[in-house]
């Protein structure tokens, strides 16, 4: 069974600071997804990594996607309250496009 | 990406009774999928709305509980059948492309929130 662990499960900072949410499997993913969910509505993808190695940036948002494609790593550079919600991670199964395995969610809570 | 709207946004239901949650897209889609979201939890792929066949269900999930129409490339329902207070939770639906491997993105319904007494 493919199962993502993310990690800390919750998160609780002050405006200004910074954070680093894991994304750690021993499954390969072809490619993997973070998603930011608010309350009363669905997720919203930020951004897809695809290459092991890989870095996007999202303004003060930075992703990562691990060399071996089995973690990924998403780092907040001064956190704002509008940052606030619950950050999902999710992989699509190597070989098998339609798919996606979510992780086991971490809930931010940023402080103004 | 699409816009992606699901009817009732919010039920609360009595034990034993069924209710059908439609899914309602604004182009066609390739792929629709179902998944169920416990309160503060994650996400729980309930099965693949597959168009003009049977759902796809995930292990712990069957038809005879979440009956799944896909009658057309926009249109999904999901029925939850027999309900519990087990059955509470937040119910999603999410659309994908097909483009190939790495496009494997989903976009996500606002969800319905079921509560059952």
């Amino acid at each position: 069974t493919q199962l993502l662990e993310q990690s800390p499960q919750f998160l609780s900072i002050q405006e200004g600071e910074n954070l680093t949410v894991y994304c750690n499997s021993s499954s390969v993913f072809s490619s993997l997804q973070w998603y930011r969910q608010e309350p009363g509505e669905g997720p919203v993808l930020l951004v897809t990594v695809v290459t092991g190695g890989e870095v996007k940036k999202l303004k003060r948002l930075t992703f990562q996607f691990g060399d071996a494609r089995k973690d990924s790593s998403l780092h907040i550079t001064a956190a704002q309250p509008g940052d606030t919600g619950l950050y999902l991670c999710a992989g699509a199964i190597t070989y098998n496009t339609d798919k996606l395995i979510f992780g086991t969610g971490t809930r931010l809570q940023v402080f103004p | 990406s699409a816009v992606i709207s699901q009817k009732p946004s919010r039920d609360i239901c009595q034990r034993g009774t069924s209710l059908t949650i439609q899914c309602q897209v604004d182009s066609q889609v390739t792929m629709m999928f179902w998944y169920r979201q416990q309160p503060g939890q994650s996400l729980t792929l309930i099965a693949t709305a597959n168009q003009g066949s049977e759902a796809t269900y995930e292990s712990g999930f069957v038809i005879d509980k979440f009956p799944i129409s896909r009658p057309n490339l926009t249109f999904s329902t999901l029925t939850v059948s027999n309900m519990s207070p087990e059955d509470s939770s937040i119910y999603l639906c999410s659309v994908g492309y097909d483009r190939g491997p790495g496009t494997d993105t989903q976009y996500f319904g606002p969800g319905t929130r079921l509560t059952v007494l």
